[in-house]
């Protein structure tokens, strides 16, 4: 089945424990971004990656690092979270053919990470 | 700025009837992509519908039509016979004509369908 496997998907730490949302796709897809959900805010984008070892800046990146070695695999690193960082994170991927076709970024079932 | 502007914090509607969700966009791009998804209360992104800019007809997708008034930069989603199912938020999307392949999304609008 073609998914975007996002973990964990709940979880509550403490400020400054470095911890690391991993994401991974089966689809073979080249695009992959992170996004934040925030109330009131709808989903803001934190970094994107077009392929290996090529990734850049979203709209809110502040905090927030990413690495892409693989193809499949995109993990969202946050080295000292603080009690802002509290949200609903995304993943999502996409073929890099189709960034301007009609075909949807497929999303994972997102990460909720409370950070106290 | 590209912007997406959802004016309807939460919507009613009775089981069976129809519902317009309204999307406002902002982008000085003439190529854009317009998308709608759907977040139940279990919290996963669900794909439902897209419309290009260069498309001449509105896109439909069973009891989903988006209503795409380009002059207006409006793209309106339409719900048909409304089922309890539907009850969730919305989020209206639109990715920009650069290669970021970015979604920039608006602030969402719940939807309750009462029995």
């Amino acid at each position: 089945e073609a998914q975007v496997t996002q973990n964990p998907r709940y979880l509550i730490t403490v400020t400054g424990k470095k911890l690391t949302v991993t994401c991974s796709q089966n689809m073979n897809h080249e695009y992959m971004s992170w996004y934040r959900q925030d109330p009131g805010l709808g989903l803001r984008q934190i970094y994107y990656s077009m392929n290996v070892e090529v990734t850049d800046k979203g709209d809110v990146p502040e905090g927030y690092k990413v690495s892409r070695k693989e193809k499949r695999n995109f993990p969202l690193i946050l080295e000292s979270p603080s009690p802002n960082q509290t949200s609903l994170y995304f993943c999502a991927s996409s073929l890099l053919g189709t960034l301007r076709s009609n075909q949807p970024q497929h999303f994972g079932d997102g990460t909720r990470l409370s950070i106290l | 700025a590209q912007k997406i502007t959802q004016t309807q914090p939460g919507m009613f509607v009775q089981e069976k009837e129809a519902v317009t969700l309204d999307c406002t966009y902002d982008t000085s791009d003439q190529s854009y992509g317009l998308f709608w998804y759907k977040q139940p209360s279990s919290g996963e992104m669900i794909f439902l519908i897209y419309q290009g800019s260069y498309d001449e007809q509105n896109a439909t997708e069973g009891r989903y039509s988006l209503n795409f008034q380009k002059a207006r930069k409006s793209a309106n989603l339409v719900i048909s016979a409304s089922q309890l199912g539907d009850s969730a938020m919305y989020f209206c999307a639109m990715r920009e004509g650069s290669n970021t392949g970015k979604l920039i999304f608006g602030q969402g609008t719940t939807l309750q369908v009462k029995p």
